[in-house]
C-alpha cells in the first residue's frame, strides 16, 4: 500500500533549527514535494526532491534519500511566523499527477 | 504567476440544496486539477482529479452523484455538492497543476462549506 509517515507534532525554539522527518513507502515515485499550511489557509509550496541529495532555499532545505524512501525539511533560524503545518507529498508514478500525502507535522515555535 | 482562486470563500447553506464551488486558474493553464477536503487539523484528503474535456476520476469511497466535477475549460474546474448535509460541512480546497516540469500543484484559497 501507499504510506507516508511524519512525526505528528514538533516544538523548537525561535532562533534554532529544525528538522522535520519524512519516510515514504509508495508503489511508485516520482518526486518529493513539502508543503506549509497555516490554520485555516492553502498549502503553499516549500520544496521539491527527484534526485538524492540536499536542495536548499534559504532557509529552507530539503534532503532526499530514495533508496532509504527518507526526506526531511529543515528549517534555519526559526521565527515566529513558521508556526504551521508542514504536509510531505509523494508524487505517484505514471501519468496521473496524484499526490500522496502524509498527515502533516504541526510545529509550534516558542520565543 | 501561478495564482488560482477559489469562489466563494466561505458559503452557508440549508441541508439539502446544493452548492457549486468554481475554481480558476488566474495566469496559467491547467489541463489537470485536484479537489481536496479538508477536516480540522487534519491532512487533505483527494477526492478527484478533474481533467479538462474529459470526466473526473473519483477517489475510493467518493460519490460521483453527489460530489459532480465539471472541468469545462483549461482555466476552470467547479465542484458541486448535491443534497448537502451537515457531515459535508467541510473545508473544501482545489489545486491546479503548473507548467513547470515538476508538476507543482498551486492551491486555491479554499472555501469552507457550512451545512445547517
Amino acid at each position: 500500500g501507499q504510506n507516508i509517515d511524519q512525526p505528528t507534532e514538533m516544538t523548537a525554539t525561535e532562533g534554532a533549527i529544525v528538522q522535520i522527518n519524512c519516510t515514504y513507502q509508495t508503489s511508485g515515485f516520482n518526486g518529493l514535494f513539502w508543503y506549509q499550511q497555516h490554520a485555516g489557509e492553502a498549502p503553499t509550496f516549500l520544496s521539491y526532491n527527484v534526485l538524492d541529495g540536499l536542495e536548499e532555499k534559504g532557509r529552507f532545505s530539503s534532503f532526499l534519500s530514495r533508496s532509504k524512501g527518507y526526506s526531511y525539511l529543515l528549517l534555519k533560524e526559526l521565527q515566529m511566523k513558521d508556526s504551521a503545518s508542514y504536509l510531505c507529498a509523494v508524487r505517484d508514478a505514471g501519468n496521473n499527477r496524484k499526490l500522496i500525502w502524509g498527515l502533516g507535522t504541526s510545529l509550534a515555535v516558542n520565543p | 504567476g501561478a495564482v488560482v482562486s477559489q469562489h466563494p470563500s466561505r458559503v452557508i447553506c440549508k441541508s439539502g440544496t446544493s452548492v457549486k464551488i468554481e475554481c480558476r486558474s488566474l495566469d496559467f493553464q491547467a489541463t489537470t486539477m485536484f479537489w481536496y477536503r479538508q477536516f480540522p487539523k487534519k491532512s487533505l484528503m483527494l477526492m478527484a482529479t478533474s481533467n479538462e474535456g474529459s470526466k473526473a476520476t473519483y477517489e475510493q469511497g467518493v460519490e460521483k452523484d453527489k460530489f459532480l466535477i465539471n472541468h469545462a475549460s483549461l482555466t476552470l474546474s467547479t465542484l458541486t455538492v448535491t443534497s448537502a448535509h451537515p457531515e459535508d460541512s467541510s473545508f473544501y480546497i482545489c489545486s491546479a497543476v503548473g507548467t513547470s516540469g515538476n508538476d507543482e500543484q498551486f492551491f486555491g484559497p479554499g472555501t469552507r462549506l457550512t451545512v445547517l
